[in-house]
């Protein structure tokens, strides 16, 4: 059984940079993309980015400028680091695998199959 | 940008009930695009359906999933206690690649 541990400081001063890291274990993040999503009370669930274990990675466009994902298959990692922090990015941050099944040449039935217990971060002087 | 639109916002039922929950989107989507996940307090969401009405794996026959262009439903048949919670639907699109609807809470009546 695929698992996902976030970990990361708590607390992140504002126009800091948060960075936060994903260790998966029970399964390799090879061949896999991993998506980093966020939870907030004013906005939901948002989806923040996703990265392939290749390190090929799509951005929200909300959030292009000022996130990067990065993974590291030696130590089966992943990795997210947002800039110029505000108060807005306040959140639960989960990471989570992304599953699809391929039918002939295309791929269908997108989903986040496996996900971490989340991780709070608090925006904050 | 599609957005997602659940309704109701709550729905108040007992146990044995059948619970519908809507999700609709702005235009007509894929349903293969199309996932619903429960989310209960201090967790995280759970995937229950992918592709609008396969289930994941491990989960109970009491819940499934219907709908084609633009309207999707998830319908619980019978209410457990375990049930009560916030359910989400997601949709893979195009920018931003996945948006979720704003959740519909089921709670005890």
């Amino acid at each position: 059984q695929v698992q996902l541990q976030e970990s990361g400081p708590g607390l992140v001063r504002p126009s800091d940079t948060l960075s936060l890291t994903c260790t998966v274990s029970g399964g390799s993040i090879n061949g896999y993309y991993w998506s980093w999503i966020r939870q907030s009370g004013g906005r939901g669930l948002q989806w923040m980015g996703r990265i392939y274990s290749s390190g090929t990675t799509h951005y929200n466009p909300a959030l292009s400028s000022r996130l990067t994902l990065s993974a590291d298959t030696s130590k089966n990692q992943l990795s997210l680091t947002l800039s110029s922090a505000t108060a807005a990015d306040t959140a639960v941050y989960y990471c989570a695998r992304m599953g699809a099944t391929k039918v002939e040449d295309s791929w269908t039935g997108l989903r986040h199959d496996f996900w971490g217990h989340g991780t709070l971060v608090t925006v904050s002087s | 940008e599609i957005v997602l639109t659940q309704s109701p916002g709550t729905l108040s039922l007992s146990p044995g009930e059948r619970a519908t929950l809507s999700c609709r989107a702005s235009q007509s989507i894929t349903a293969g695009y199309l996932a619903w996940y429960q989310q209960k307090p201090g967790q995280a969401p759970r995937l229950l359906i992918y592709s609008a009405s396969s289930r994941a794996t491990g989960i109970p026959d009491r819940f499934s999933g219907s709908g084609s262009g633009a309207d999707f439903t998830l319908t619980i048949s019978r209410l457990e206690p375990e049930d009560f919670a916030v359910y989400y639907c997601q949709l893979f699109g195009s920018s931003p690649l996945f948006t979720f609807g704003p959740g519909t809470k089921v709670d005890v009546k």
